[in-house]
């Protein structure tokens, strides 16, 4: 069965300094997807960043970045430039094959930015 | 960017009500739709997939007879809650995406609460 584990309940950064979310997983499938969230306090959850298992390049989108370790199944997000709005719980989830795009979501990180 | 409206946003009613929430892909056409569970400080659970025209494939443990999900066109699920009691209050988000793998895109979730 496959799982996602976040080890860090929480986080904090300073204002501009960058900071890096861990998340690991477990899975025999060779074809999966790896995505991650932030859910603000408001509750809604917005999609940051994708990465499929087969990518050979790490995935970017804007200050975010995803440090994708297959080998050591991780995929680590990377915020650079942290702003005080980075501020929420950020879930790292992997959509395993089979059809449907079912997520499977880590326990979460609550990630603190300090001005 | 793909939108999702899920209404409503916050429900508190009495217990043994039914409660019915909707879930609308407003500019894409969803295949599948999800329906996660998010207890507090938790992160989410999903109880069930719907695809459009056919039965909806529910996680382990949740009861089918008490979350009864309709999926009638390419750009409408709903979750209804039956006969809700205290224990169902929760925070119910649904997601929509298409085939491959592409991102889910939530809904803002609603916010249930059973006096």
């Amino acid at each position: 069965a496959q799982k996602i584990t976040q080890t860090q309940p929480g986080m904090f950064v300073q204002e501009k300094e960058a900071v890096t979310l861990d998340c690991t997983y477990d899975t025999s499938d060779q074809s999966y997807g790896l995505f991650w969230y932030k859910q603000p306090s408001s509750g809604e959850m917005i999609f940051l960043i994708y990465q499929g298992s087969y990518d050979e390049q790490n995935a970017t989108e804007g200050r975010y970045s995803l440090n994708f370790q297959k080998a050591r199944k991780s995929a680590n997000l990377v915020i650079s430039a942290s702003q005080l709005g980075d501020s929420a719980m950020y879930f790292c989830a992997m959509n395993p094959p089979g059809g449907y795009n079912k997520l499977i979501f880590g326990a979460g990180t609550r990630l603190a930015v300090h001005p | 960017g793909a939108v999702v409206s899920q209404h409503p946003s916050r429900v508190i009613c009495k217990s043994g009500t039914s409660v019915k929430i909707e879930c609308r892909s407003l500019d894409f056409q969803a295949t599948t739709m999800f329906w996660y569970r998010q207890f507090p400080k938790q992160s989410l659970m999903l109880m069930a997939t719907s695809n459009e025209g056919s039965k909806a494939t529910y996680e382990q443990g949740v009861e089918k007879d008490k979350f009864l999900i309709n999926h009638a066109s390419l750009t409408l699920s709903t979750l209804t809650v039956t006969s809700a009691h205290p224990e169902d209050s929760s925070f119910y988000i649904c997601s929509a995406s298409t085939l491959g793998n592409q991102p889910q895109h939530f809904g803002d979730g609603t916010r249930l609460s059973i006096l």
